[in-house]
């Protein structure tokens, strides 16, 4: 079964404490993005990577970190985490550059106090 | 500087009739444009798509039309069912050279299909 899996699915943290949500496809997709959901704003997109070891900034990746040390693996990393970042994130894969084979994972609710 | 925009955050139609969702675009170099569909504690799902050379495509239920001229994409879902109550995302993207792949989304409508 196609997927892309997140980890944690939910996460309460304190403001500084580093965090690293985890992302995985089975689908051996070359395209991986990160993306973050707030009220009135939709979907932004963090990073993306075209391929292993090639990331780039999105709309907003003030604050985050990544890495695409594997084809499969995508991991978000909060060094130092801010109330601001309270978010949903979604890590996304896809295979090619039209949206219609992107594969959305379940979601990350993060929650920085 | 919002790209893609929907306009109205919510919509609620009876069960049978027809739903409208509206999505308008300010980059003109968009030539492909998809509407996601999300339910709660789900991750956003591919629901259909058209590119720029078209200004309909249908897909069961499932209609999204294109305006170029007034940069405006609309998704009719006819008839509607409860099971369609979700927020919709309407996305664009620009494909050719130098197209890194993103998608622009707008900011959702909530759609409650009242039975």
């Amino acid at each position: 079964e196609a997927q892309v899996t997140q980890n944690p699915r939910y996460l309460i943290t304190v403001t500084g404490k580093k965090l690293t949500v985890t992302c995985s496809q089975n689908m051996n997709h070359e395209y991986m993005s990160w993306y973050r959901q707030d009220p009135g704003l939709g979907l932004r997109q963090i990073y993306y990577s075209m391929n292993v070891e090639v990331t780039d900034k999105g709309d907003v990746p003030e604050g985050y970190k990544v890495s695409r040390k594997e084809k499969r693996n995508f991991p978000l990393i909060l060094e130092s985490p801010s109330p601001n970042q309270t978010s949903l994130y979604f890590c996304a894969s896809r295979t090619d550059s039209h949206g219609n084979t992107i594969y959305f994972g379940e979601g990350s609710w993060l929650t920085v106090v | 500087d919002q790209q893609v925009k929907q306009n109205s955050p919510s919509l609620s139609v009876q069960e049978g009739r027809i739903s409208i969702l509206n999505c308008d675009y300010t980059n003109s170099m968009f030539d492909y444009f998809l509407w996601y569909k999300k339910y709660p504690a789900e991750g956003p799902t591919f629901l259909i798509s058209i590119s720029s050379i078209k200004d309909k495509n249908e897909d069961g239920r499932f209609t999204v039309f294109l305006n170029k001229s007034a940069k405006h994409l609309s998704l009719h879902i006819v008839p509607s069912q409860p099971g369609d109550s979700a927020v919709y995302f309407c996305a664009a993207s620009r494909y050719g050279s130098g197209n890194t792949g993103k998608l622009i989304f707008g900011q959702g409508t909530t759609l409650q299909v009242k039975p």
